[in-house]
């Protein structure tokens, strides 16, 4: 069953523009995690929260996680085309450590 | 460094033959994966091993057995394949526990 949930399926956006993605959950976690997914490629990790810290960064990536809403989001600043791809959350659920995926937001940049 | 490697990359079968997909990492990780992708549904686990000597099932084990030969390498097999296994198979490795995975190329295949 798909614990982490990905909104909105689709995205489409300019060069340049920021571009957000949210993430929500049904019951507590341990850690969060963000991957991306190039068209017929495997998954590449990008962040990973712990249940008790509320933001993380990594490059142009800021991640926030809200657990009294059982809620994440994944912002990309200034976008690239090359930022197209389908971006997954995973949570594990409460004491499984195992990681289970969403269905993913597609993400489209245009040049 | 290789990372995670998976063969075959695709593969067609007819209903009923069997296959072994094949994992192998060389990033020296206790735990191993095997999902499956289907548009519109994620990546749902079908089995795990947690350490080497060690499977579970996941989320969809039906249908499919597998084996963790070594601490390097885990295979995933269908035993008489079906249309409904038409897919895209992905091996991942980790750390175990709240650690990041690391994922193989996939294979894509088709059961006719």
């Amino acid at each position: 069953s798909q614990q982490g949930e990905e909104d909105p399926q689709a995205l489409s956006i300019q060069e340049g523009e920021n571009a957000t993605m949210n993430c929500s959950y049904k019951t507590s976690i341990n850690n969060l995690q963000w991957y991306r997914q190039n068209s017929g490629r495997g998954l590449v990790h990008l962040i990973l929260i712990r249940s008790n810290e509320r933001e993380k960064h990594s490059g142009r990536l800021r991640v926030t996680l809200d657990t009294s809403k059982k809620s994440s989001s994944l912002l990309i600043t200034a976008s690239r085309a090359a930022d197209t791809a389908s971006y997954f959350c995973a949570t594990d659920e409460g004491g499984s450590y195992i990681p289970t995926f969403g269905r993913g937001t597609s993400l489209i940049v245009h040049p | 460094n290789a990372g995670v490697t998976q063969t075959p990359k695709f593969q067609v079968l007819k209903t009923g033959q069997s296959m072994t997909l094949q994992c192998a990492q060389d990033m020296n990780h206790n735990s191993m994966y095997w999902y499956r992708q289907d548009p519109g549904m994620g990546l749902r686990l079908i089995y795990y091993s947690a350490s080497e000597g060690t499977t579970d099932k996941g989320e969809v084990p039906n249908g499919y057995n597998v084996s963790r030969l070594n601490k390097r390498e885990f295979s995933l097999r269908l035993e008489s394949a079906a249309p409904s296994q038409t897919s895209v198979y992905f091996c991942a490795t980790g750390q175990g526990g709240a650690y990041e995975q690391y994922f193989g190329p996939g294979t894509r295949l088709t059961v006719t």
